[in-house]
């Protein structure tokens, strides 16, 4: 099984700050990742997919990106306020795939 | 975009077989792949496996054989059946639907979640 670790698993900030997720993989997932936010109560919303393309209607201020087959990240340049939710990645390189623990943005 | 909606009952005794219905509605099921997914409360997200219209399956191997996810084209529904439950069965069930390009697969619509707590 690829195992798939997300960091932080919480952070504090600020409306408008810059911040970014990271989500390594246990082995080489090539581009097959995605990163979906999760509001209290509600279903996921697939926000990057294939590591940084960017899904249909979502802003602008999220992106994706890699730094090898490994490392992933997901950056939100200025937080609003309805980006303080839960972030999960995702590794589809393997069937059925699997999620990170995902990563909590909270108010500072 | 397609419009998901899970149903079924929301509670189901230990050891006994869990049962949900996904309806799609907004585009045809008989053109993509479909998949179940659970969260527990408070927990991560989970996938429990995927189905293509034409019946081919893949499961997650941590459900050990429990899991039957199956399609009905005549209603546009999948189902999932998950049989032997305990507590830690006890999860938010969504459906969704699993589409691909040249770089992922990825789940891009999704249905609202409906709890399912095993208890006595």
């Amino acid at each position: 099984d690829i195992q798939m670790t997300q960091s932080p698993s919480s952070l504090s900030a600020s409306v408008g700050d810059r911040v970014t997720i990271t989500c390594r993989a246990s082995q080489s997932i090539t581009t097959y990742l995605n990163w979906y936010q999760q509001k209290p109560g509600k279903a996921p919303n697939l926000l990057i997919h294939g590591t940084s393309y960017l899904q249909s209607g979502v802003p602008l201020r999220f992106s994706g990106g890699s730094v090898s087959g490994t490392n992933f990240t997901l950056t939100i340049s200025s937080l609003q306020p309805e980006d303080f939710v839960t972030y999960y990645c995702q590794q589809t390189f393997t069937t059925p795939g699997t999620f990170g623990q995902g990563t909590k943005v909270e108010v500072k | 975009q397609v419009q998901l909606q899970e149903s079924g009952p929301g509670l189901v005794k230990p050891s006994e077989t869990l049962s949900l219905t996904c309806t799609v509605s907004g585009g045809s099921i008989s053109s993509s792949y479909w998949s179940w997914i659970r969260q527990p409360p408070g927990k991560g997200l989970e996938c429990i496996g995927h189905i293509y219209y034409r019946g081919s399956t893949n499961y997650n191997p941590s459900l050990k054989s429990r899991a039957t996810i199956s399609v009905d084209t005549s209603k546009n529904q999948l189902s999932l059946e998950l049989s032997s439950v305990t507590a830690a069965d006890t999860a938010v069930y969504y459906c969704a639907r699993y589409s691909s390009d040249w770089y992922s697969y990825y789940f891009d619509d999704w249905g609202q979640g409906t709890l399912v707590t095993v208890s006595s």
